[in-house]
């Protein structure tokens, strides 16, 4: 099955700079990529998400870029706030529909924390 | 307000009792998972449902059953309960690609 691998596991970043989060993925035929952001105490939110004939996404403050030959994809958030600290987690999928039978695989998160 | 949504937020039981969480829809989503994140915050799938067909994941123990009254509702029975089921437990529904999550349901068993 599909292996996602994310990377760091924490980060810490001062206010106003850029942070980057980093993922892998193993199964070739994967073709929808989301990132999701997760409060204390919240079910995780979609924030943001690509599909495999699309090579790079942005809205607002955040971006994500996806190299499918290489296989890894890649969360940015520029001009960080109090409020962009949470854990962020990458996650592959197959199909139409939400992952399909397999749903989302998920990477193991990544504890961004925005320093003031 | 249009959300996937779940009962109970909290729960704490004994070993060996049998528990069930709620889950409803109202996103006119056609297809509708629980995922179980454990003490490291790692989320993993446990069942999607989609159409009256269930696929479960093969890691998933036989005490955990899913049932769906109707298209907007898939609860989650689990019986005999373990220490080992202690984790957040989340519902979720998609229709397409995007997947959205409740707000989760805290499992303690003692």
């Amino acid at each position: 099955g599909e292996n996602v691998e994310q990377h760091p596991s924490t980060l810490s970043v001062q206010e106003g700079d850029s942070a980057v989060i980093k993922c892998t993925y193993s199964d070739s035929a994967s073709n929808y990529f989301p990132w999701y952001k997760q409060e204390l105490g919240k079910g995780p939110q979609l924030i943001i998400d690509i599909r495999s004939n699309v090579g790079e996404k942005k809205d607002q403050r955040i971006a994500v870029t996806l190299n499918k030959t290489a296989k890894h994809f890649s969360l940015h958030i520029t001009e960080t706030q109090p409020e962009d600290s949470a854990v962020y987690f990458c996650a592959a999928s197959i199909g139409d529909s939400g992952g399909g039978a397999d749903g989302l695989t998920f990477g193991k998160g990544t504890h961004l924390i925005i320093q003031p | 307000d249009t959300a996937v949504s779940q009962t109970p937020k909290y729960l704490v039981t004994q070993m060996g009792n049998d528990k069930s969480i709620k889950c409803e829809q109202n996103l006119g989503h056609d297809t509708m998972y629980w995922y179980k994140q454990d003490s490291k915050k790692f989320l993993k799938i446990m069942f999607s449902y989609n159409n009256k067909e269930l696929i479960i994941n093969e890691t998933v123990p036989n005490r955990f059953s899913p049932k769906s009254p109707d298209k907007a509702h898939l609860n989650l029975h689990i019986n005999s309960l373990e220490l080992g089921d202690s984790a957040v437990y989340f519902c979720a529904s998609s229709h397409g690609r995007e997947v959205f999550f409740g707000q989760g349901t805290r499992l303690t068993v003692v």
